[in-house]
């Protein structure tokens, strides 16, 4: 069965504090796997899309990297606008084209 | 602006009571599609359309039903809505089926 998790569910970090979000996968061939910002009350904003392992990509304090089974956001010296919940979903390369999300990982950045 | 719109964003309505979120974008998009998001289970497809005409199952399709007559519009309705159909939806659309998608605001149900 296909699968997404996202782990930590939650992370805390000072303001400068660099870390890491996991997304680990579980599907029969990948199309491509996206991460997305939400912030509270609104809907998720689009990041990355990357389609294939070894890809990497780039914007301002965030870079998104892909090996076959997980994909890793990192965050470099994150400020508190950062704050938000991050959501990774695969496409799989059946024949249909669905998505599956994971629950998320929430980010509070302190000041 | 590019956007996609839906309506309304807030409804609180009774079990039974046939109900229509309607979804539409500016973007001339092909790929369409509806989500719902409750707490502890993330974002779940419930339908997504290729183009007009063309509609598939996501994971969590049953008590719903969408439409796709025209390429800027992809309602879904809840021919008799029940207590646990109560959640934040999101419609999402992108040009094609494995592209960026840019969702709308969102719609919070509650079936009472």
């Amino acid at each position: 069965e296909d699968q997404v998790t996202q782990s930590p569910e939650a992370l805390r970090l000072q303001e400068g504090e660099s870390s890491s979000l996991n997304c680990s996968y579980t599907v029969s061939g990948l199309r491509g796997l996206f991460w997305y910002r939400q912030d509270p009350g609104k809907g998720p904003e689009f990041l990355f899309t990357l389609y294939s392992a070894g890809e990497e990509k780039e914007k301002e304090r965030l870079k998104a990297t892909l090996t076959k089974k997980e994909s890793f956001l990192h965050i470099t010296a994150p400020k508190p606008e950062d704050s938000a919940t991050y959501l990774c979903a695969v496409q799989p390369l059946s024949g249909t084209y669905k998505y599956i999300f994971g629950t998320g990982t929430r980010l509070k950045v302190l000041a | 602006e590019a956007q996609v719109t839906q309506n309304p964003r807030y409804l609180i309505t009774v079990t039974g009571k046939k109900l229509t979120v309607t979804c539409s974008q500016n973007m001339n998009h092909e790929y369409m599609s509806w989500y719902r998001q409750d707490p502890g289970l993330g974002l779940r497809q419930i339908y997504y359309s290729m183009n007009v005409e063309v509609t598939d199952k996501g994971d969590v399709p049953e008590g719903y039903k969408v439409s796709r007559k025209e390429k800027r519009n992809f309602p879904l309705i809840l021919e008799s809505p029940s207590p646990n159909q109560t959640s934040l939806y999101f419609c999402a659309s992108s040009s094609r089926g494995d592209t960026e998608a840019f969702f709308g605001q969102g719609t919070r149900l509650t079936v009472v």
